[in-house]
């Protein structure tokens, strides 16, 4: 059975901190990892990562995979308030067909003033 | 706007009582997903739709239904509705190399 754990399942943080979330995958012929940002409502789409070693940017957040030891990282560095969301990790693999996600629980961050 | 437009937004139901959750999406994507959300719990997927005329089963189908309509439709169906089945519930859509576009959600509860 496909597995994505992601830890730590929550995270409080003051602002101007630099954090680290994890998550790892157990799955039948990895094809992509994807994170995601959930704020109020629906998830929106950060980064997708299919190479491993190839760092994904964007501003203060920054990903990568290690398709080696199966886990990627989110980091981001200067943390705000407006970044106080749920951080989803997914995977895409052969377990379902066509771009079907499994998805993890989830890494809750809140970040204080 | 282009996106996934998902109805209705929220619904309280009675045990028992049928209902269908909407999806349509404008961006002539070829997948379509249908999700739930609980605390705790991330994204479990129900029912999914790899291209118009095929719907397969996810990790969570039991007591839902699904319908591909066509390219830009496709949606979920509580025939009888259980407690268990409260939650927020969210359609997307994708197309290769991308990743999902989801829809606002539908927050339903069952009473």
């Amino acid at each position: 059975e496909d597995k994505v754990v992601q830890s730590p399942l929550s995270l409080v943080v003051h602002e101007g901190d630099t954090v680290t979330l994890n998550c790892s995958y157990e799955v039948t012929n990895f094809r992509s990892l994807l994170w995601y940002k959930q704020e109020k409502k629906a998830p929106t789409f950060l980064f997708m990562l299919t190479s491993s070693g190839i760092e994904k940017k964007s501003g203060r957040l920054s990903s990568i995979l290690d398709k080696k030891e199966l886990f990627s990282i989110l980091n981001i560095t200067a943390t705000q308030t407006g970044d106080s969301a749920i951080y989803l990790c997914a995977v895409r693999s052969d377990r379902y067909s066509g771009y079907a996600l499994n998805f993890g629980k989830g890494t809750s961050l809140l970040v204080t003033p | 706007n282009a996106g996934v437009t998902q109805t209705p937004k929220f619904q309280v139901l009675k045990t028992g009582q049928s209902m269908t959750l909407q999806c349509a999406q404008d961006m002539n994507h070829n997948s379509m997903y249908w999700y739930r959300q609980d605390p705790g719990m991330g994204l479990r997927l129900i029912y999914y739709s790899a291209s118009e005329g095929t719907t397969d089963k996810g990790e969570v189908p039991n007591g839902y239904n699904v319908s591909r309509l066509n390219k830009r439709e496709f949606s979920l169906r509580l025939e009888s509705a259980a407690p268990s089945q409260t939650s927020v519930y969210f359609c997307a859509s994708s197309e290769e190399g991308f990743g999902y576009t989801f829809g606002s959600g539908t927050r339903l509860t069952v009473v």
